[in-house]
């Protein structure tokens, strides 16, 4: 079966420019999570999603990031503009129905590098 | 607060060695989840094993045993004769049951080293 699968896998650009990280989680999933990955602060939520609707994004640091699910199977995570310190690794999970207790599957994640 | 302590920041062990990861949690709720994820250097992030609130019961799975202890708020992972291949950071989470259901509060996450 496939796993979480984002895309791409690496993304250099400039500071100024607009990033969109893209993934597309396990099928059948309801839930639906983007975590950002630093050496200084580990792993954060940034925002989830339960049946394409978000439902808490209180870990998105500041306007310039947006995030949607337009369907089941796609979500974006979008930096406009890119600021150097918004350099880390994106990770895309997800989960079934059924609450907490259900393992997150994460994708391999997108290391994001803004120069 | 819910809050994820991983006091061991690096770990280096020879191979063949035990070694035992610890992880402390906080949280108010009755009712949660624990879980332990490990990332290899090729960065991916792997679900290794998932415990509720009411099971204390310690599990163990080939080389890899869990023990969890309520009074002491404790989730610590022990690999058995470890090997290179177990070189990765380790993360223990946890999970609130209301709330913010499904929000996976990480540890720092404890790199492991093992020589051969």
């Amino acid at each position: 079966d496939a796993g979480v699968i984002q895309s791409p896998r690496h993304e250099v650009t400039e500071m100024g420019q607009e990033v969109t990280l893209r993934c597309k989680p396990i099928s059948g999933h309801d839930y639906l999570f983007w975590y950002r990955q630093t050496m200084m602060r580990g792993l954060e939520l940034l925002i989830y999603f339960n049946n394409n609707v978000p439902i808490d994004d209180s870990g998105m640091p500041e306007d310039r990031f947006s995030a949607k699910m337009p369907n089941a199977s796609f979500s974006t995570l979008k930096i406009q503009p890119s600021e150097p310190r918004d350099s880390a690794v994106y990770f895309c999970a997800s989960s079934p129905a059924r609450g907490p207790g259900q393992p997150q599957h994460f994708g391999d994640g997108t290391r994001l590098s803004i120069l | 607060a819910q809050k994820v302590t991983q006091a061991q920041t690096e770990i280096s062990v020879v191979e063949k060695e035990d070694v035992t990861l610890d992880c402390v949690y906080e949280t108010r709720d009755t009712t949660y989840y624990l879980f332990w994820y490990k990332q290899p250097p090729s960065g991916e992030l792997v679900f290794l094993i998932r415990r509720n609130s009411f099971d204390e019961q310690n599990e163990i799975s080939g080389r890899y045993s869990w023990n969890f202890q309520k009074s002491t708020s404790s989730f610590n992972f022990t690999i058995t004769a470890s090997q290179v291949v177990d070189s990765a950071v380790y993360f223990c989470a946890l999970s609130q049951y209301g709330g913010s259901q499904g929000n996976l509060i990480f540890g720092k996450g404890t790199k492991l080293s093992v020589k051969p």
